[in-house]
């Protein structure tokens, strides 16, 4: 069964410091990645995805996430935190033989002045 | 504008009460989901579509139904609502069942059930 593991429900950073949210995947076949982004009172939005063309992959709003397959994890990295950074950010994962997909339980990120 | 959208946004009923939830895609997708968020939980799915007519149960289908008799609708069907139904739900659509393919999320319907 494919699982999806957030560490740290709630992440609190100073505005311009790393931005680091943690993500490990349980799969036993090579996975797709996501990584979404939900403002207060909207939808998922997509910042990145994983698909096996690179391990490094770039999205929007300047985050970034490696896929590190020895660690099973793509965690979600941003230089320099921005105040509108500030939302829920969920990884998901789903496979190519498969239809469904899984969701972490979410990090909240706060950003503080 | 491409976009998923999802009627009501926001509902308030009674134990027992049928309700449906409505759930349409303008951009010609063949797969569409839904799925409920919970405090601690995160997203959950529902019910998912490949295609017309071809629906599967995700991983919490207890209490819901669904149908895909259009490529752009997607209903979401509670027979009989019961309170731990209360939650959010998220309808989205993706081009193609494809793992690369991106899923597209409405803006959420808040479901209370009293």
């Amino acid at each position: 069964a494919q699982s999806v593991t957030q560490l740290g429900s709630h992440v609190s950073v100073s505005e311009g410091a790393l931005v680091l949210l943690r993500c490990n995947y349980s799969s036993s076949v090579p996975p797709y990645l996501f990584w979404y982004v939900q403002y207060p009172n909207q939808g998922l939005q997509l910042l990145l995805k994983y698909t096996s063309a690179a391990t490094l992959v770039k999205g929007i709003n300047g985050f970034e996430a490696e896929f590190k397959k020895s660690e099973t994890s793509f965690h979600l990295t941003k230089p320099s935190a921005h105040m509108s950074d500030a939302a829920e950010y969920f990884c998901a994962v789903t496979l190519l033989t498969g239809n469904q997909f899984y969701f972490g339980t979410g990090t909240s990120l706060t950003v503080i002045p | 504008e491409a976009q998923v959208t999802q009627n009501p946004r926001y509902l308030i009923t009674v134990t027992g009460k049928k309700l449906t939830v409505t759930c349409s895609q303008n951009m010609n997708h063949e797969y569409m989901s839904w799925y409920r968020q919970d405090p601690g939980l995160g997203l959950r799915q529902i019910y998912y579509s490949m295609n017309v007519e071809v629906t599967d149960k995700g991983d919490v289908p207890e209490g819901y139904k669904v149908s895909r008799k259009e490529k752009r609708n997607f209903p979401l069907i509670l027979e009989s609502p019961s309170p731990n139904q209360t939650s959010l739900y998220f309808c989205a659509s993706s081009l193609s069942r494809q793992g690369s393919e991106t899923q597209y999320f409405g803006p959420g319907t808040r479901l209370l059930v009293l």
